[in-house]
């Protein structure tokens, strides 16, 4: 089964409105990296957590990587019509084999205007 | 700066026939990866590769699958012979070291009636 989930699976929000995407890892993960796919397009990488508790923000994005290291969460403030896409988490660790990259299900956004 | 350069775009093909995807990495980068994208499974890791060597291929799904690495500027993943549950985009991607971003690369779309 998906070692790597994202909750929810679909978000249709209005335009202005916050959203937040969840990603939660069947095991610690090493590290969590957040890509942003669009429609017809592909993955492109946002941001790369490393450390326990850690935050970063890029203008609207705000991203968390939780204290056990097993979860994460992307949250846009005042979303725009270019936030529309499908927002993936991605993580390693040892249990994944290789230390493999694993993709989370993706969250897919959209934007009423 | 080129990206990852992925060939064809578009491919439909008859059940039975063999299909190639073919990629060129970043220059420079060491790490290629292959993955996979289907509404049912998201995004699968099939094989990735460090300097020309495969490291794991144990997401490629049977041997109807076979990916090469000739050199450090191309890649192809063959599927012989394909079958209709292998309709998916294609995703080539690299990377500069194995826990960094992934570049990926615009993806084959793969139609096997």
């Amino acid at each position: 089964g998906q070692q790597v989930m994202q909750i929810p699976q679909y978000q249709h929000v209005q335009e202005g409105e916050d959203f937040t995407t969840y990603c939660n890892s069947s095991t610690t993960l090493s590290n969590i990296q957040w890509y942003k796919q669009r429609p017809g397009g592909h993955p492109v990488f946002l941001i790369q957590l490393v450390k326990s508790g850690e935050v970063k923000k890029q203008k609207r994005l705000t991203f968390q990587y939780r204290e056990e290291k097993k979860n994460s969460s992307l949250h846009i403030t005042a979303t725009q019509t270019t936030d529309v896409g499908t927002y993936f988490c991605a993580g390693r660790s040892s249990n994944f084999g290789n230390e493999k990259l694993t993709f989370g299900t993706g969250t897919r956004l959209t934007i009423i205007p | 700066d080129a990206g990852v350069i992925q060939s064809p775009r578009h491919e439909v093909t008859e059940m039975g026939q063999e299909v190639t995807l073919r990629c060129k990495p970043i220059s420079g980068h060491d790490y290629l990866f292959w993955y996979r994208q289907t509404m049912m499974r998201g995004l699968e890791l099939l094989i990735y590769f460090n300097n020309n060597v495969p490291i794991d291929d144990s997401g490629m799904p049977e041997d109807r699958f076979s990916a090469k690495m000739p050199n450090a500027s191309f890649s192809t993943l063959k599927i012989q012979p394909s079958e209709p549950r292998d309709s998916a985009v294609y995703f080539c991607a690299s990377s500069l070291v194995n826990t960094g971003e992934l570049f990926f690369g615009e993806g084959s779309r793969l139609t096997v009636l």
